[in-house]
């Protein structure tokens, strides 16, 4: 089946530095990918929407500034969490529907387990 | 805005056991998805269902329209189907998910 990376695994930075989480997909293009982050023991709460080639669409609450969203290709999303505090400490998912057709199966990375300290 | 809601929050089973975990949603939808969640956090789609019923090995996923209800099964439990099972519903004309709080399904030996 489709396959969905993220990396890095796990990251481990200082406040005030800034750290960026990739997700590819590695075998389908995807002109959509979901940024999602989750506390422990929640669910998953939608970030943001990143689209290629235009900008993305972020949830009520979510600063723009302090996520950035970069989608520069059909496999490629990146997610940069700028000057970082030890609130943004979380675990980071991305997915991408793998199809073309609205209701498309989800295809979901890994995590990213971001420790800010 | 869609409300999927999921039961039971917990659930402990002995190996061997049926199992059935819940889950409802508020309004219609194009798919309803079943994810499972491990420890370390990575997530795997289980199904992907907009009508009727799927099974996978020891996994079955239905779904009724009418009823705004879906459930998931799994026959003949085991210790390392121990994980957080989470329903998600992507509404009618989208990609964005919905998702319920999860169940955490422990299954002791």
């Amino acid at each position: 089946g489709a396959v969905v990376s993220q990396h890095p695994s796990w990251v481990i930075c200082k406040s005030g530095t800034s750290v960026k989480i990739e997700c590819r997909s590695l075998d389908f293009q995807a002109t959509t990918m979901f940024w999602y982050r989750q506390f422990p023991k929640q669910s998953l709460m939608l970030m943001a929407t990143s689209n290629e080639g235009s900008k993305a669409t972020y949830e009520q609450g979510v600063e723009k500034d302090k996520f950035l969203i970069n989608h520069a290709s059909l496999t490629l999303s990146t997610l940069t969490v700028t000057s970082a505090h030890p609130e943004d400490s979380s675990f980071y998912i991305c997915s991408a529907p793998g199809g073309g057709n609205i209701g498309n199966e989800q295809y979901f990375g890994p995590g990213t387990r971001l420790t800010v300290t | 805005k869609n409300e999927v809601e999921q039961s039971p929050q917990n659930l402990t089973a002995q190996e061997g056991e049926f199992i059935t975990i819940n889950c409802s949603y508020s309004v219609g939808i194009s798919a309803l998805h079943w994810l499972q969640q491990h420890p370390g956090g990575g997530i795997v789609s289980l199904f992907m269902l907009s009508s009727g019923k799927k099974k996978h090995g020891r996994l079955i996923a239905t779904i009724n329209i009418q009823e705004k209800h879906s459930s998931l099964h799994i026959t003949a439990s085991h210790p390392r189907d121990s994980a957080v099972y989470i329903c998600a519903a992507s509404g009618a004309g989208s990609y964005q998910l919905t998702f319920g709080k999860g169940t955490k399904l422990s299954v002791i030996p």
